[in-house]
C-alpha cells in the first residue's frame, strides 16, 4: 500500500516551453501534497505544500508563477513548470500525505521526474 | 532552527557489519523522525520511523536509536548487504508545522564484499 506515482519519469523539452507533471497517490486518498526538487547529490529542497481544493503554499524563493501547483481532487495534484528554462533542469519528486489512518504525518514519495531543459 | 545535520556524509562498510548514521536536531517541536534511502534515479522510500515517546524502533535489521534529551537520533543497519548500498536521509517534522519535512543532507552508503 501508499503507493505513489508520477508521470511522466522523464523529460526533455526545449527552453521556454511548459511542461506538467502529474503527482497520483494510488491507494489512499491524501489531503496534502508536497513538491521537491534534488540536484545531484545534494538532498531534497521543499518546493511547495499543495492541499486540495486550496492554493498552494510555496517555500521562500520559489516562484509561485513559474511553477504552478494545481491539487484537484485528493488523488492528484500537479506541477507545471512554465516558460521553462535550462536552470530548470532537475529531479522532481512528489511525495503524499495519507488523508486517514494512523500515518498521517507519514510522506509517501513518487518515483520522480526526470526534467532536462535544453 | 530548522535544520537537521546528519553525519556522515559518506560510508563504507564490510558485508555483514553495522552501518550508523547519525542526525541531529535543533527544533523541540519536531515529533515525528523518519528515515528514508533512496536508490539512483529514484524517489525516496520510507524505511522506518519513530516518535519521541519511543527511544528505540526495530524493524528487521533496521533500528532507530532516539535520544529525546540530546535531540538525537540514529539508524543502525545490521548486517549490512551490498544492496544496502544507496543514499540515507534522515528527516524530522512537527504536527504544528503541517507536518513538512526537513531533510538531512544525506549518506552515502556503500557496502564492500
Amino acid at each position: 500500500g501508499a503507493v505513489v506515482s508520477q508521470h511522466p519519469s522523464r523529460v526533455i523539452c526545449k527552453s521556454g516551453t511548459s511542461v506538467k507533471i502529474e503527482c497520483r497517490s494510488l491507494d489512499f486518498q491524501a489531503t496534502t501534497m508536497f513538491w521537491y526538487r534534488q540536484f545531484p547529490k545534494q538532498s531534497l529542497m521543499l518546493m511547495a505544500t499543495s492541499n486540495e481544493g486550496s492554493k498552494a503554499t510555496y517555500e521562500q524563493g520559489v516562484e509561485k508563477d513559474k511553477f504552478l501547483i494545481n491539487h484537484a481532487s485528493l488523488t492528484l495534484s500537479t506541477l507545471t513548470v512554465t516558460s521553462a528554462h535550462p536552470e530548470d533542469s532537475s529531479f522532481y519528486i512528489c511525495s503524499a500525505s495519507p488523508l486517514a489512518g494512523g500515518n498521517t504525518d507519514t510522506q509517501y514519495f513518487g518515483p520522480g521526474t526526470r526534467l532536462t531543459v535544453l | 532552527q530548522q535544520q537537521v545535520k546528519q553525519s556522515p556524509q559518506s560510508l563504507i562498510v564490510q558485508k555483514g557489519g553495522i552501518s550508523i548514521i547519525n542526525c541531529a536536531y535543533e527544533n523541540t517541536a519536531f515529533d515525528y523522525f523518519p528515515w528514508y534511502q533512496q536508490f539512483p534515479g529514484k524517489g525516496p522510500a520510507l524505511l522506518i520511523a519513530i516518535r519521541p515517546d519511543v527511544s528505540e524502533k526495530k524493524e528487521g535489521r533496521f533500528t532507530i536509536s532516539f535520544n529525546k534529551s540530546a535531540k538525537q537520533f540514529s539508524l543502525h543497519i545490521m548486517d549490512s548487504q551490498p544492496g544496502d548500498s544507496a543514499t540515507y536521509f534522515c528527516a524530522a517534522s512537527s504536527t504544528g508545522g503541517g507536518n513538512k519535512l526537513t531533510f538531512g543532507t544525506g549518506t552515502q552508503l556503500k557496502v564492500e564484499l
